[in-house]
């Protein structure tokens, strides 16, 4: 089917360990999105993207590194990780139609534990 | 920077009530407000609005924005113990396409 899938659904790492989390979506949009969603913040962006090889910095991106070689992948790594980035991770995209109302399309979700 | 703020934060309440959330923003220039509902995973998108006034519904749920009070409300009447979720408003002024998300109001509806 369709859609955005987020690897893994669940990760439990180390301090200091690099992590990456990856997000595929099938439907070709443009536009990508990464979100971290934490009890009494909501849903900050940490990165998106515009278009293959085009990224940019969001609200939280210290940490956070990502890249766009094809349109339908965009993996988030976290360079070395720490304890402040345990959260659940998602990807979203928006379809070309709705760039004019914001309409985001979510993976599952990752939920990443560092210990 | 953008700000969404929606109260309560969480709200408890009874199968059948009617309940009432709140979205309050700064942004006076934007393009649409958006309500999400989320349950176990992904937040799933429940309304679009872009006019002040204008009643969106679907169902027992309900939104409307007013652009003079700078807020929306999300309206769900004879609540079910299905509708708990978190609920999330998320403003979108048109740059970059990016979306900014209050921090939700989490509903649990108790029978």
């Amino acid at each position: 089917d369709a859609g955005i899938t987020q690897s893994p659904r669940y990760k439990i790492t180390e301090t200091g360990r690099q992590v990456t989390l990856m997000c595929h979506q099938t439907w070709s949009h443009s536009y990508m999105f990464w979100y971290r969603q934490d009890l009494g913040h909501g849903l900050r962006l940490i990165y998106y993207s515009a278009a293959a090889d085009i990224t940019d910095k969001g609200e939280v991106p210290d940490g956070y590194v990502v890249s766009r070689s094809k349109t339908e992948n965009f993996p988030l790594t976290l360079e070395s990780a720490t304890r402040s980035q345990t959260s659940v991770y998602f990807c979203a995209s928006i379809a070309p139609g709705q760039k004019n109302t914001g309409e985001l399309f979510f993976g599952e979700g990752s939920r990443l534990t560092v210990l | 920077e953008d700000k969404v703020v929606q109260s309560p934060l969480s709200l408890v309440v009874h199968e059948g009530d009617t309940v009432t959330l709140n979205c309050s923003y700064e942004v006076t220039n934007f393009r649409s407000l958006l309500w999400y509902k989320q349950e176990k995973k992904a937040p799933t998108f429940l309304f679009m609005l872009t006019s002040s006034g204008i009643e969106k519904k679907s169902g027992r749920l309900s939104s409307i924005l007013d652009k003079k009070e700078l807020s929306s409300i999300l309206n769900i009447t004879a609540t079910q113990t299905g509708d708990s979720a978190i609920y999330l408003c998320a403003l979108y002024t048109g740059t970059a396409s990016k979306l900014t998300f209050g921090t939700g109001t989490r509903l649990q509806v108790t029978l």
